[in-house]
């Protein structure tokens, strides 16, 4: 069964600090892969994805991630946080079926942002 | 809609209730998932349902729980004889495609 691992359950940044959170996956397959971002009483939203292709990926909010076959790894960066970056991150799979299929999560990655 | 609707957002009731949490996903979208996001927890898969397939149910954590979708399009999860544990928020997602899924803003369920 996939799974995901987000080994930061918390971080803490300076404002205008870069930022890395990070996402290591295992399934059998390439498999699609997410990073949806969580403020405080709202839903989740979703920053990029990854399906083929270029392994660097933009997104949005200045948001980029890199997908690493051979680490399995799917990490999140951001060159210049701001304080509105503070929220939580989850990084999600899903099989690489070519139709919905549900989405496996992380544990989630909460980042402070001080100024 | 242009999103997935949830209601009510927030929902307090007693320790042995039933509760209906309704979901409206995004119209013409084919698949439509639960998930519960318990305090200091992950996501938690609960339920999922394609098209006109048989909903996969593998996640429902007891079977106090349950959802339907009615005509392929909005879903009602129910819990029957709340317990404190089921206090959580539930949130839905909406998706045509593997790339495209859309998630409300979720029901916060207190159980007291």
């Amino acid at each position: 069964a996939q799974s995901v691992t987000q080994p930061d359950i918390h971080i803490t940044v300076s404002e205008g600090a870069s930022l890395e959170l990070r996402c290591n996956y295992s399934y059998g397959a390439t498999p699609y892969l997410f990073w949806y971002v969580q403020s405080p009483g709202q839903g989740l939203q979703l920053l990029l994805k990854y399906f083929s292709g270029d392994t660097l990926v933009q997104g949005i909010k200045g948001f980029e991630a890199e997908f690493k076959r051979s680490q399995s790894s799917f990490n999140l960066r951001k060159p210049s946080v701001h304080w509105s970056d503070a929220a939580e991150y989850f990084c999600a799979v899903a099989p690489l079926t070519g139709t919905a299929s549900k989405l496996t999560f992380g544990t989630g990655t909460r980042l402070q942002v001080t100024l | 809609g242009a999103g997935v609707s949830q209601s009510p957002s927030n929902k307090v009731t007693e320790k042995g209730k039933d509760v209906e949490l309704r979901c409206d996903p995004i119209s013409g979208h084919t698949a439509l998932y639960w998930y519960r996001q318990s305090l200091g927890q992950g996501l938690e898969f609960l339920i999922y349902f394609q098209g006109n397939s048989a909903p996969d149910k593998s996640g429902l954590p007891s079977d106090r729980f349950s959802a339907e979708r009615t005509g392929g399009s909005v879903s009602t999860l129910t819990i029957q004889r709340t317990q404190q544990e089921d206090s959580a928020v539930y949130l839905c997602a909406s998706s045509l495609e593997a790339d495209g899924y859309t998630f409300g803003s979720g029901t916060r369920l207190t159980v007291v």
